[in-house]
Formats: C-alpha cells, structure tokens, sequence
C-alpha cells in the first residue's frame, strides 16, 4: 500500500544545477499537488494538477515547472537551483475534493 | 497579519494530560476546517473535519469550532507519547478546494511519559 511515493528523498545541489523531484501515486487520483515547507513560512503550494496532462499555478510557482504526462505521476523540476529553494517539497494527491494525501517529503539543500 | 494564527509552541506535557490546540483566523468566509498531524521527517495526515460550528469527535480527539469568534481547537484527551507531532490547522471557504487551502503554521507537541 504505497500510496504517495517522492524520489529522491535527499539531494544536495549547487546554485545553477538543474534537477527533477518525482511523485507517483497508486490511488487514482484526479489531483495532485507540489508544496514546499519552511521554517516561519508553513506549507506553501507552488504548483497543482487536476488531471493528466494539466498543470496550474500555486501561491509560489517562481523558479519551478512542473508537468503531468500520466495520471499517476507528478513532476517538479528546477531549471536553476538557488539557495532559496532550499526546502522540503511535499508531493500531495487528492480526489477532486477532500482529503490530501502526502508523501514523506523531499530535503533539498542549494549550497 | 497572517489569515491563520497558530502558536508554533513547542508544548510538553505529560503522558495522560488533556491537550488543547488551537488556530485563530481573520476570514469570516472560512467554513471548512481542518486538522493535519505531521510526524517528524513525515508528511502530514489528515487527523480531523469539520464544517462550521460546533465539535466534532473521533476517539480521544475532539475539534471544536467557534465562527463567531473565528476560533477552533483541537483537543487531544489521555495524550500518549504517540502524539508528539506538529499539528498543523488548515482551512479553506469551499468544500474540498485543497488549492484555497490556508495552512497554519503548526504547533509542535511533545508527549512524555
């Protein structure tokens, strides 16, 4: 019983590096989402989908694309890193309403 | 001021003590409320919901809310080590629209025995 899996779960990157953060789900469903939690700042979103092949703006979309090409996948990349996208990402999924299924986070480190 | 208040805490008590946490809020269009429990280096889990006014219970947890003063808790009855957690309040003015979704910042609790 997976259900929301990120990879990778550590990764240490140097300012200008590119990288992917993967999320796959095994639920079904419709909705997933992409956050970034810090210190002071709380869970923030930074993009979400309502289905495969859509992708919307969240509150702090700056600095990062996403894109949905299967249902069960979602995947957030950053063209180039900066320090202040140190964070841990959460991957999220949801039916189209109600309860938000989290993975175990995603700790990125921009030196 | 921020839409959501919660006191980040941290908060220790002892196994068997009666918890309460709470969230205030600025929104008086806000009507679904929210719980998540988040273990350390975990994601967050949905823990309670509710609608509008009044408690809602579910075992040894109780969420309350009070529109009128733009307020609810959480309380936790009989806490176990267990719960050490942040507990982090979110809320949104439509039913399900997760993307409206205003998070607190989360109150850390540490149960011990």
């Amino acid at each position: 019983n997976a259900g929301v899996t990120q990879t990778p779960k550590f990764r240490v990157l140097k300012t200008g590096q590119s990288m992917t953060l993967l999320c796959a789900q095994d639920m079904n469903h419709e909705y997933m989402y992409w956050y970034r939690q810090d210190p002071g700042m709380g869970l923030r979103l930074i993009h979400y989908s309502v289905g495969e092949g859509t992708t919307a703006k969240g509150e702090v979309p700056d600095g990062y694309n996403v894109s949905r090409l299967k249902k069960q996948n979602f995947l957030l990349g950053l063209e180039s890193a900066a320090p202040s996208q140190t964070s841990v990402y959460f991957c999220a999924s949801s039916m189209t309403a109600g309860e938000l299924f989290f993975g175990e986070g995603s700790r990125l480190t921009v030196l | 001021q921020k839409e959501v208040e919660q006191d980040p805490g941290p908060l220790s008590v002892p196994e068997g003590a009666i918890v309460s946490l709470n969230c205030t809020y600025s929104n008086s269009a806000f009507q679904y409320f929210m719980w998540y429990r988040q273990y350390s280096r975990k994601g967050p889990e949905l823990l309670m919901y509710t609608y509008s006014s009044g408690n809602k219970e579910d075992g040894r947890f109780t969420a309350q809310v009070d529109k009128s003063s733009k307020y609810i808790s959480l309380f936790i009855r009989d806490s176990q080590p267990s719960d050490s957690a942040t507990y982090l309040c979110a809320m949104s003015e439509n039913a399900g629209n997760n993307r409206k979704l205003i998070w607190g910042l989360g109150t850390s609790l540490a149960v011990n025995p």
